[in-house]
């Protein structure tokens, strides 16, 4: 199993702060990344992705990923309670998906 | 719908029983993936198949057999059911390009008593 490490958490921001996530992978192969939001009892949705170094936004969410450091990072901006869920950094290596073991993230409003 | 569907969503059996758990996917994938998330939330990679290859993750054990009739469908086979196997049981599907998502089943959970 491909190693995937994420801030284990729980994070906890206030309603409108700005929360990070971190995770880094241990396969310097590994071309594309994922970030998937997990709300209790439910299934991993696909929130971001990114391939090439460098910072993507969408809307309230930006993925930045440094592949000199085997770092991939997600920042939401504005959080809001609605944000609260486990966020889970995936890897694809070789058409092989390895997830992280999540953070749980918790927006207090 | 387009989706990847599971069925069924809940599965309560006892140990030493065999178990199937059923999937399609209708969004064109090429490949699909069994993975198995435990109580802490830690998703693990199962079994990867697509039209041309089935990759085996080397821990799981052999009780567990992935069963593809075309390649909209990945059903999963357990024969003699552990405690130890309770957990949620996702299915997902993607394009075999590194850049392709993967597509979740809204899962299927397996307690076994």
């Amino acid at each position: 199993q491909k190693e995937v490490e994420q801030n284990s958490g729980p994070l906890s921001v206030p309603e409108g702060a700005i929360a990070s996530l971190n995770c880094t992978y241990s396969d310097r192969g590994s071309q594309s990344f994922f970030w998937y939001r997990q709300y209790s009892g439910k299934s991993p949705e696909l929130i971001m992705s990114i391939y090439s170094n460098g910072d993507k936004e969408d809307g309230r969410f930006t993925a930045q990923l440094n592949k000199a450091s085997q770092y991939v990072s997600l920042l939401i901006r504005d959080s809001q309670p609605s944000d609260s869920a486990t966020y889970l950094c995936a890897v694809n290596t070789g058409n092989q998906f390895y997830f992280g073991t999540g953070t749980s993230l918790t927006v207090i409003p | 719908d387009t989706a990847v569907s599971q069925t069924p969503k809940y599965l309560v059996t006892q140990m030493g029983n065999d178990k199937s758990i059923k999937c399609e996917q209708n969004l064109g994938h090429d490949t699909m993936y069994w993975y198995k998330q435990d109580s802490k939330k830690f998703l693990k990679i199962m079994f990867s198949y697509n039209n041309k290859e089935l990759i085996i993750n080397e821990t799981v054990p052999n009780r567990f057999s992935p069963k593809s009739p075309d390649k909209a469908h990945l059903n999963l086979h357990i024969n003699s059911l552990e405690l130890g196997d309770s957990a949620v049981y996702f299915c997902a599907s993607s394009h075999w390009t590194d850049n392709s998502p993967l597509h979740f089943g809204n899962g299927t959970r397996l307690t076994v008593t």
